[in-house]
Formats: C-alpha cells, structure tokens, sequence
C-alpha cells in the first residue's frame, strides 16, 4: 500500500531552522517526483516545488524559490522541506504528495501534512 | 503564472446535484486536458478525486464526474452525502512544468 508519511509537528522561533520529512514506504520511492504543498490557517493550497528522488532534479514554484529547500535521500525512501531562517509567515500545514503521471500529471497519493507553528 | 478561478462556497441538499467551476484561460484549462480535482474534509489532508478533467481512479465513487467546456472544466457531485461537506480544490499541470492550485470551494451539504 502506497503511504506517505511525515514528520510530527514542530513549534519554532523566528530565524531558527527547520526541516521536515516525507517517508514513502510501499512502493519505489525513486521512481516518483515528490512534491510539498502549504497550506496557510484557513487557506488554499499553495504549490511549492517538487523533487525527484532518484536523481534529486529539483524544480521550484517562483513563490518559494529561495525561500526553502527541498531535498531527498533515496537510501532511506524520505524527502525533505528546509528553511534556515523561519519567519512568522511560515506558520502553516505543510502537505508531501506523490506526483503521477498518465497523459499528465497529478497527485494520486499525499501525506498526513506537518502543521509548523513560528512563533516568538 | 496560471492562475484558476473557483468559487468560494456552494450548497446543495442531500440527495441533490452540485457543481463547481475551475476557470483558467484558453491557454491553460482550453487547451489541456490537464486539470484535476482534490476533496480536503475539514481537518484532513487533501485526497485525489479526478484526473485530466474526467477520470475517476479507483475507489472514488461514480457520484463524482469531472468535464470541461472551453476554459472552465469542472466537478459535478451527484446524489450529494453529508459525507462530501469538504474544501474542493482543482489543479493544473501547466505548460511551464509547474502546478497551480485553485482557490478552493467550500461544499456545504444542507
């Protein structure tokens, strides 16, 4: 069964850094782009970038690019969101989804989400 | 950037047929078949309903129906349940290789 399952929640100060993860038991985690999704309190969802895990070819939403980093280790099935200088802003449920490809792309599988809360 | 137009609520009884509108442009939604559809019940995370406009993956049930007409495509509830009051949101894969979410629709079930 594909799942994908992400770290706990976190309670961070502004400027510290944070990175969480995405784990994807149940299938070949190489073989599919893993994307990160925000959602702000009482918002939509915000597209932020998506890796693939078996070569790590990034690609971020202008929005994000440079505001965080996304990365992946393949020896352990687990992709990451970074940031190293949190701000307030940042507060918000981050969301990992598997993308899928038929004549186009979609997210077929997503996380639980990671709720990041910064706060001073 | 793409962006995609939804409304930001409607309602229908129970038993009843709702549908909720995703405009894009006759570059993006009126040229690909592209979009896909997501139900977010409150609290959870987002789950897959359809996509390239119409198809339905496996274990969705056949209440949920995706079209689209010229820039706006579309996702039609039928025999609505108490169970499908949720956030829906559309997607598109754009021509840049990126995604783009929608605004999101709040479905409330009377």
């Amino acid at each position: 069964e594909v799942q994908l399952v992400q770290s706990g929640a976190e309670v961070k100060k502004p400027g510290e850094s944070l990175k969480i993860s995405c784990k994807g038991p149940g299938y070949s985690f190489t073989s599919y782009w893993i994307g990160w999704v925000r959602q702000m309190p009482g918002k939509g969802l915000e597209w932020m970038g998506i890796i693939y895990p078996g070569d790590s070819d990034t690609r971020y939403s202008p929005s994000f690019q440079g505001q965080v980093t996304i990365s992946a280790d393949k020896s352990i099935s687990t992709a990451y969101l970074q940031w190293s200088s949190l701000k307030a802003s940042d507060t918000a449920m981050y969301y990992c989804a598997r993308a899928q490809f038929s004549s186009s792309w979609y997210f077929d599988y997503w996380g639980q989400g990671t709720l990041v809360t910064v706060s001073s | 950037q793409s962006a995609l137009t939804q409304p930001p609520s409607v309602s229908g009884s129970l038993g009843q047929s709702v549908t909720i509108s995703c405009t894009g442009t006759s570059s993006d939604v009126g040229s690909y078949n592209r979009v896909s559809w997501y139900q977010q019940p409150p609290g959870t995370a987002p789950k897959f309903m359809i996509y390239e406009v119409s198809n339905r993956p496996s274990g969705v049930p056949d209440r949920f129906s995706g079209s689209k007409s010229g820039n706006t495509a579309s996702l039609t509830i039928s025999g609505l349940q108490a169970e499908d009051e949720a956030d829906y949101y559309c997607s598109l894969y754009t021509i840049s290789s990126t995604w783009v979410f929608g605004g999101g629709t709040k479905l409330t079930v009377l």
